[in-house]
């Protein structure tokens, strides 16, 4: 079983609709989770951290964590051509600091 | 500019040689992260280092491979003999503290011919 686990996609979604990207992590001791997006050729770019279960909002991002389920997720909403990107889930084991990444979920956000 | 600093962008070495890529985090933050992204492969870590001590370098290979952050200037990831294995993407993120946000540099990208 991987550490953290994604669908690899691509997730196509139209323009204005909402997309939805899981992740599910092995760790149970795990405290810290982050989800960043990475343009082809670019480096990571953090766009929401959560420690704690339940949901938290930054603009048109949600990210919802269920420690129980080891499940986190990240919901753009109204999403955009220029959100087309892998996002990548990435998790804080146990008690070291370093992150484990996930392989990615490439969105295509349609026209 | 206050974000993490990478240098150079871009890097070729033949096999056989040295590479040396520096990393200057943001300002304010004293924990350094270097992880490699080989093509078509995830990030892996690779090493978490503080000003003058290594505290996990649970990712970094055996040998040829060393990383130090010194009082003064950047974080130095070394690679000696370089292989075309080592051919990646060489990222480095800075963090205000333990297993806060970790912000992410330009990265490196090392050919090895």
């Amino acid at each position: 079983q991987k550490e953290v686990e994604q669908n690899s996609g691509p997730l196509s979604v139209p323009e204005g609709a909402i997309a939805s990207l899981n992740c599910t992590y092995s760790d149970r001791g795990s405290q810290s989770f982050f989800w960043y997006r990475q343009y082809s050729g670019k480096s990571p770019e953090l766009i929401m951290s959560i420690y704690s279960n339940g949901d938290k909002e930054d603009g048109r991002f949600t990210a919802q964590l269920n420690k129980a389920s080891q499940y986190v997720s990240l919901l753009i909403r109204d999403s955009q051509p220029s959100d087309s990107a892998t996002y990548l889930c990435a998790v804080n084991p146990g008690t070291a600091s370093k992150l484990t990444f996930g392989t990615g979920t490439r969105l295509q956000v349609t026209l | 500019n206050a974000g993490v600093m990478q240098n150079p962008r871009h890097l070729v070495r033949r096999r056989g040689q040295e590479a040396r890529l520096r990393c200057s985090p943001m300002k304010g933050h004293s924990h350094v992260y270097w992880y490699r992204q080989l093509p078509e492969e995830g990030l892996k870590f690779m090493v978490y280092l503080q000003k003058e001590n290594i505290i996990d370098e649970s990712g970094m290979p055996k040998e040829r491979f060393s990383a130090e952050f010194p009082k003064e200037g950047p974080s130095i990831l070394r690679i000696q003999q370089v292989v075309r294995g080592d051919s990646a993407a060489y990222f480095c993120a800075s963090s205000p503290g333990f297993q806060l946000e970790q912000y992410f540099g330009p990265g490196t990208r090392l050919t090895v011919t």
